[in-house]
């Protein structure tokens, strides 16, 4: 079946600091890669979104390369800020078949921006 | 998203009491999807209809039961078969048919917890 695994929170960063979070799936065929964010008691928000191999999904300043050889998708941004702070969330759609196009997601990443 | 309304925003039930979560949408979108997420996890798929009058079961619904009378609407009960409903329920929308790559959008949730 289709998976996501996701980099373990909480992360913590001082405002201007450099964003990693790692997203790994596993998945039939080429899937399509998202990653949404969720801010407090809010629902969830598409962030960006990346289609086929080597496609590289941008947003606020926010990027994500979809890497076919190392099945991933990892989430990065050059410099961080307080208004940041919110859970991440990798999520894949299978190309083909897969009924109604089912979002398949990670448990989420915390992240916590200091001034 | 706008165009996704779920309503009430907080909800309270009483043992062995069934209650209606409601999700309207004046996207014209065809999918409603509903979730559940729970503290610290990710989002867990109950069920999800591609057209009118049509619904499918996703992962965990035991408990639950929906509707699909109109495009627009895809309500949500949760039953007193449901033993921990406890949770965070977030309804989503998807433009398109099985073959899009449409991300999927979402209302603002409604959190439901036992008295």
């Amino acid at each position: 079946g289709n998976s996501v695994t996701q980099m373990e929170g909480p992360v913590t960063l001082s405002e201007e600091a450099f964003l990693t979070i790692n997203c790994t799936y596993t998945a039939t065929g080429y899937p399509s890669l998202f990653w949404y964010v969720q801010y407090p008691g809010e629902g969830l928000q598409l962030l960006l979104k990346a289609t086929k191999a080597d496609d590289k999904g941008s947003n606020k300043g926010f990027e994500a390369t979809y890497r076919k050889e190392t099945t991933s998708f990892h989430l990065e941004k050059g410099s961080v800020q307080v208004s940041d702070s919110a859970v991440y969330f990798c999520a894949l759609t299978p190309r083909a078949g897969g009924s109604a196009r089912q979002l398949t997601f990670g448990s989420g990443t915390q992240l916590t921006v200091l001034p | 998203d706008g165009g996704i309304t779920q309503s009430p925003k907080y909800l309270f039930r009483k043992e062995g009491q069934n209650v209606t979560l409601s999700c309207e949408q004046n996207l014209n979108h065809d999918a409603m999807y509903w979730y559940r997420q729970d503290p610290g996890q990710g989002l867990r798929l109950i069920y999800y209809s591609q057209i009118v009058n049509d619904f499918q079961k996703g992962d965990i619904a035991e408990g639950y039961s929906v509707s699909r009378e109109k495009k627009e609407s895809f309500p949500l009960t949760v039953t007193s078969a449901q033993k921990n409903p406890t949770a965070f329920y977030l309804c989503a929308t998807r433009t398109g048919g099985r073959t899009t790559n449409q991300p999927q959008h979402f209302g603002d949730g409604t959190r439901l917890s036992i008295l």
